[in-house]
């Protein structure tokens, strides 16, 4: 059974502050995801990566950044807070090969910026 | 470019009655389509991919290449059917979600 675990269900954060997020997944998946979730919106792309060490921007990369140094783990990085990035944060991961393609989401962090 | 709309932000039925959740997609090559579904205060999972064609808790969609269409269908909703429904395009490495549609079935 697929395990997609982030660092924090709540977060609560200030203007101007460094802020990490954190993914973990056990499936040794080589695909990992990061979107935003906001209501009227749906989900957004802000960063994936194929593999580690790399990543590719995907639809709203602006004022985010990734790293990911292991395989499974992924972490969003926000420089420096702004209130237009409160919104719930999703994790998921995927294999690349395979004919049922499938992305496991983890069970989100909701942040807010004050 | 690839983009998937769905074109009712809200959608509401009674138990018992059909429901259908439209989704329309934009893709140069052959299309791979999914639905999840978020129910509250769970995690998104797929609900059922269109290569499959499966039927999932009563649910089925079919993939219309012609109309660009892989509309979500229910002959009889029930109410643990409420939940957030996105339609997804794989493209590459990525899914593209559309905006999703809340689905409520009342008692």
């Amino acid at each position: 059974d697929v395990k997609v675990t982030q660092s924090s269900r709540y977060l609560v954060k200030r203007t101007g502050e460094k802020v990490f997020l954190e993914c973990v997944q056990d499936m040794d998946h080589e695909n990992m995801f990061w979107y935003r979730q906001d209501p009227g919106l749906g989900l957004r792309l802000i960063y994936f990566s194929y593999d580690v060490k790399m990543k590719e921007k995907g639809d709203i990369p602006e004022g985010y950044s990734v790293s990911r140094e292991k395989k499974e783990r992924f972490s969003l990085i926000l420089e420096s807070a702004s209130t237009n990035q409160t919104s719930m944060y999703l994790c998921a991961s995927s294999l690349t090969s395979g004919s049922t393609y499938e992305q496991y989401f983890g069970p989100g962090t909701r942040l807010t910026v004050t | 470019a690839q983009r998937v709309t769905q074109p009712e932000k809200l959608l509401s039925v009674f138990k018992g009655a059909p429901v259908e959740l439209k989704c329309n997609y934009s893709y140069s090559g052959s299309p791979e389509l999914f639905w999840y579904v978020q129910y509250s205060r769970q995690r998104l999972q797929l609900l059922l991919r269109h290569i499959s064609r499966e039927s999932i808790k009563g649910f089925t969609a079919d993939l219309n290449k012609g109309e660009t269409s892989f509309h979500l269908k229910k002959p009889f909703a029930q109410e643990e059917d409420s939940a957030m429904y996105y339609c997804a395009l794989r493209g590459n490495y990525k899914l593209t979600f559309g905006k999703g549609t809340l689905l409520t079935v009342n008692p």
